[in-house]
């Protein structure tokens, strides 16, 4: 089973909104990823955290928080976010180790009015 | 630092036909290699890897070949349907163990019947 599931699949919220996506998994890995998708680009790496902790932040805006609460949950907090943060919102997962393989749920469209 | 450059789109071609998407890699050290497939409205899905030199990675009728000498990993289909227009992507994961993917900026594919 290489399934990670992603609620909700849509979400639209306004400028003053607070609101959280959330990813889980159950492949045991130990490394959860959220990225940030526009439209006809690639992924772009946001945070990755490795045994529920932070280890990359790639300079993200305050208004997204991260919350890893246990080895298969990852949760992405939305607060006073700008219409530009309109994305699709992707989390993956992978064992920690050099080469593995991340694993990308079906994403999160967040539409910011 | 490591990047990754794919052949541009939209590539068109008629069912049956053989593909080939181009990829190749600047990476230090012995990176591992994917190929992901995106559908429309749809997350990324792992279509085939290879974390070696000289290795071939393979999926429904998809392959490619991780080329050191030529620091390539173009994907490659003799016979192609319509259900392959998807968006590929190209990805390395470095040999340090940050667990970043880099992308390439991907592929559009369209396949007409």
């Amino acid at each position: 089973d290489t399934e990670v599931t992603q609620t909700p699949k849509h979400l639209v919220m306004g400028m003053t909104n607070k609101k959280s996506l959330k990813c889980e998994q159950h492949m045991g890995h130990r490394a959860m990823y959220w990225y940030k998708q526009k439209a006809k680009k690639p992924p772009e790496l946001m945070f990755v955290y490795s045994y529920e902790k932070l280890s990359i932040n790639e300079s993200v805006p305050s208004r997204f928080s991260p919350e890893c609460p246990n080895s298969s949950l990852l949760n992405l907090h939305l607060h006073a976010l700008q219409p530009e943060d309109s994305a699709l919102y992707l989390c993956a997962s992978s064992q920690v180790g050099v080469g593995d393989t991340q694993y990308f749920g079906p994403g999160t469209r967040l539409t910011v009015l | 630092g490591d990047s990754v450059t794919q052949m541009e789109g939209p590539v068109t071609l008629s069912e049956e036909a053989c593909l080939t998407i181009n990829c190749t890699y600047t990476a230090t050290g012995y990176p591992s290699l994917f190929w992901y497939v995106q559908y429309p409205g749809e997350g990324l899905q792992l279509l085939l890897k290879a974390t070696k030199a000289d290795d071939k990675g393979s999926n429904k009728g998809f392959e490619a070949t991780y080329r050191k000498e030529t620091t390539s990993f173009h994907l490659e289909k003799g016979s192609v349907q319509v259900s392959d227009s998807a968006v590929y992507f190209c990805a390395l994961r470095g040999s340090g163990n940050t667990g970043k993917l880099i992308f390439g900026q991907g592929t559009t594919l369209q396949v007409k019947p």
